[in-house]
């Protein structure tokens, strides 16, 4: 089963505005990872951020993380039509040989109106 | 920075035959992992290498399913006898050493008819 979970499932906004993702998970984590894929292509990676870290950001990036909500979002700023695309978040757990073995939900799936 | 790369990008297939996939990782990441992609889900793990060594095998990856990474290097993926649930995208990723930032391949879209 699949560890994390994408709220929405799907969202639709104009060019300017925020886009905000969120993901829970259900397992104590290393850390979690946000990725972006384009229509039938590969996943980007976006950022990391580790178990201990609350914030980070990456140019128009913000990531928080809550471990005791066990909860993460990504909030983008000032979304363009190019940041059209699916957004997973991934979690590497806690404990054991996994370490490094990443844990993905489902997405969500962004789209940006010019 | 020539990234991860995967080999082929598509490949068709009738069912009942083997394909093999190949994967180049991030030359200095030692760990490397393969995952595979259905239609509007997330990757699901498959299977990992540290160097040449293969430490977790994912519960989906079949009897029909083999991968190697000889020498720690590049790793291919094979499946026997595939079947039409297996076509999905293959992807495949590496990272260097704990806890750090997985790279992927634009991965490999299989089809099965």
């Amino acid at each position: 089963s699949q560890q994390g979970e994408e709220d929405p499932q799907a969202l639709s906004i104009q060019e300017g505005e925020n886009a905000t993702m969120n993901c829970s998970y259900k397992t104590s984590i290393n850390n979690l990872q946000w990725y972006r894929q384009n229509s039938g292509r590969g996943l980007v990676h976006l950022i990391l951020i580790r178990s201990n870290e609350r914030e980070k950001h990456s140019g128009r990036l913000r990531v928080t993380l809550d471990t005791s909500k066990k909860s993460s979002s990504l909030l983008i700023t000032a979304s363009r039509a190019a940041d059209t695309a699916s957004y997973f978040c991934a979690t590497d757990l806690a404990g054991g040989t996994s370490y490094g073995k990443l844990t993905f939900g489902q997405g969500t799936i962004l789209t940006v109106h010019p | 920075d020539t990234g991860v790369s995967q080999d082929p990008r598509h490949k068709i297939t009738k069912r009942g035959q083997n394909v093999t996939f190949r994967c180049d990782p991030i030359s200095e990441h030692n760990r490397l992992y393969w995952y595979r992609q259905t239609l509007g889900q997330g990757p699901e793990f498959l299977t990992y290498f540290q160097n040449e060594a293969q430490l977790e095998k994912s519960r989906l990856l079949s009897d029909r399913f083999s991968a190697e990474r000889p020498k720690g290097s590049f790793s291919t993926l094979e499946i026997q006898r595939t079947e039409q649930g297996d076509s999905a995208m293959y992807l495949c990723a590496s990272s260097f050493g704990r806890g750090t930032e997985a790279f992927f391949g634009q991965g490999t879209r299989l089809t099965v008819v």
